[in-house]
């Protein structure tokens, strides 16, 4: 089975500071997202990254930045938190291939509170 | 840009019977590929099933099958035999054939719960 981890369930953090969201994929696949989803608004796409140190705005980029150094690790940056940032984040990562379009396979997610 | 609607933000059905969420899409693409999610609470998000819009027949999973209605942009889930461990968020989600991975546009849910 496919396994995405997220490096916290839950988080707080204060305004201002710098956060660091880790995502960990074990099955080699090539693209991974984060996201961040909001109750009534669904999920939003952040950054997506289809390739080492390749990277892509999602709808919602502003506040954040990502690091993809290894295949199996991405990272999402919060250069300075701020209250409209508490959200779950979710990670994801899928396959590359036409018979896998769109099947993603997500981490648990991580319940950040900025404060 | 391609949206996608689902108009039942919550749905409740009783245990054992069957329950059709719904969901509508707006895409002046011709392929594309359709997907339900399902989110348990405190639970990662699974993929249910997925459609390929060229395909005329309704993908089906176990007890979960698929409305596909190609004219109309609609593309409802259908739980038969409903359990207790399908109480979750459902989203339904939209990707056009051979665009970017990035584009998986989902809708904003609809959660479902089983009751006893």
């Amino acid at each position: 089975d496919v396994k995405v981890t997220q490096s916290s369930r839950y988080l707080v953090k204060r305004t201002g500071e710098k956060v660091f969201l880790e995502c960990v994929q074990d099955m080699d696949h090539e693209n991974m997202f984060w996201y961040r989803q909001d109750p009534g608004l669904g999920l939003r796409l952040i950054y997506f990254s289809y390739d080492v140190k390749m990277k892509e705005k999602g709808d919602i980029p502003e506040g954040y930045s990502v690091s993809r150094e290894k295949k199996e690790r991405f990272s999402l940056i919060l250069e300075s938190a701020s209250t409209n940032q508490t959200s779950m984040y979710l990670c994801a990562s899928s396959p590359s291939g036409a018979g896998t379009f769109g099947e993603q396979y997500f981490g648990p997610g991580t319940r950040l509170t900025v404060t | 840009a391609q949206t996608v609607t689902q108009s039942q933000p919550e749905m409740s059905v009783q245990e054992a019977e069957t329950v059709t969420l719904s969901c509508t899409y707006d895409t002046s693409e011709n392929n594309y590929y359709l997907f339900w999610y399902k989110q348990p609470p405190s639970r990662q998000m699974i993929l249910v099933i997925r459609q390929e819009a060229y395909k005329q027949q309704n993908a089906t999973e176990n007890r979960f099958s698929v409305n596909f209605q190609k004219a109309a942009k609609s593309f409802s889930l259908k739980i038969s035999d409903s359990q207790l461990g399908d109480t979750a968020m459902y989203f339904c989600a939209f990707m056009k054939y051979g665009g970017s991975q990035g584009n998986l546009i989902f809708g904003k849910g609809t959660k479902l719960s089983v009751k006893p």
